[in-house]
């Protein structure tokens, strides 16, 4: 089993519909984002959590929450869906000991479609 | 703003080629440089990482990349590319101060001919 899973992998809604990507982890890391990504433009950071309590906004967090339901679990909703989220979206953890380098492992992805 | 330029949108080689994939990154002290691929339908994996050291770094999968701080440099290298190869490459550079935040390149698409 995967230590990230993502849920759903594929998903096709409309606009204005409200979306929920859910994120799991199993490798005890405290630390979890949620990226997207876009074409030539790579992975941007949309929100991330360093525990329970911690939640913060990344460089694209408008139009996107996240809920932090324990430290294995960060979930991303969109509440009204419009074409421009389109995209594939990430779930990531990362541990913070100092030896990991801050390096992230990834889920395999969501992959949101709005009409 | 820290930013990671990958100037290669698209690369192709033919199997058994060397290969070059290019990274910039912003100047910053201490960079933390990370190379990561990702395979059609899948996730990211770490190809490898830079804090310290050896500025020749070896990875995964036959990969290396050199990190040289006069170029702001940090490109990844294999001497003989094989067809699974083929496959998005990611660099991405640890922000400042304690966020511990990934920041990315735009990636370059690597396609193996036979």
């Amino acid at each position: 089993d995967a230590d990230v899973t993502q849920t759903p992998r594929n998903r096709i809604t409309k606009t204005g519909k409200r979306i929920m990507l859910e994120c799991s982890q199993t490798k005890g890391h405290d630390r979890m984002y949620w990226y997207r990504q876009d074409p030539g433009l790579g992975l941007r950071l949309i929100y991330y959590s360093f525990d329970v309590k911690d939640i913060n906004k990344g460089e694209i967090s408008d139009g996107y929450s996240v809920s932090r339901q324990a430290q294995a679990k960060f979930s991303l909703s969109l509440e009204s869906a419009i074409p421009n989220q389109t995209a594939l979206y990430f779930c990531a953890t990362s541990d913070p000991d100092r030896s990991s380098f801050g390096e992230l492992f990834f889920g395999e992805g969501s992959r949101l479609t709005v009409l | 703003a820290q930013s990671v330029t990958q100037p290669d949108i698209h690369i192709t080689v033919s199997e058994g080629a060397s290969l070059e994939l290019r990274c910039n990154y912003s100047y910053g002290a201490t960079p933390y440089l990370f190379w990561y691929v990702q395979s059609p339908g899948q996730g990211l994996q770490l190809l490898l990482k830079y804090f310290s050291g050896d500025t020749l770094v070896q990875g995964i999968k036959g990969f290396e990349a050199e990190f040289k701080r006069s170029q702001s440099s940090f490109n990844l290298r294999k001497p003989s590319v094989h067809w699974s190869d083929a496959a998005e490459y990611f660099c991405a550079r640890r922000a400042a101060g304690s966020a511990r935040q990934l920041t990315f390149g735009s990636g370059t698409q690597l396609t193996v001919l036979p």
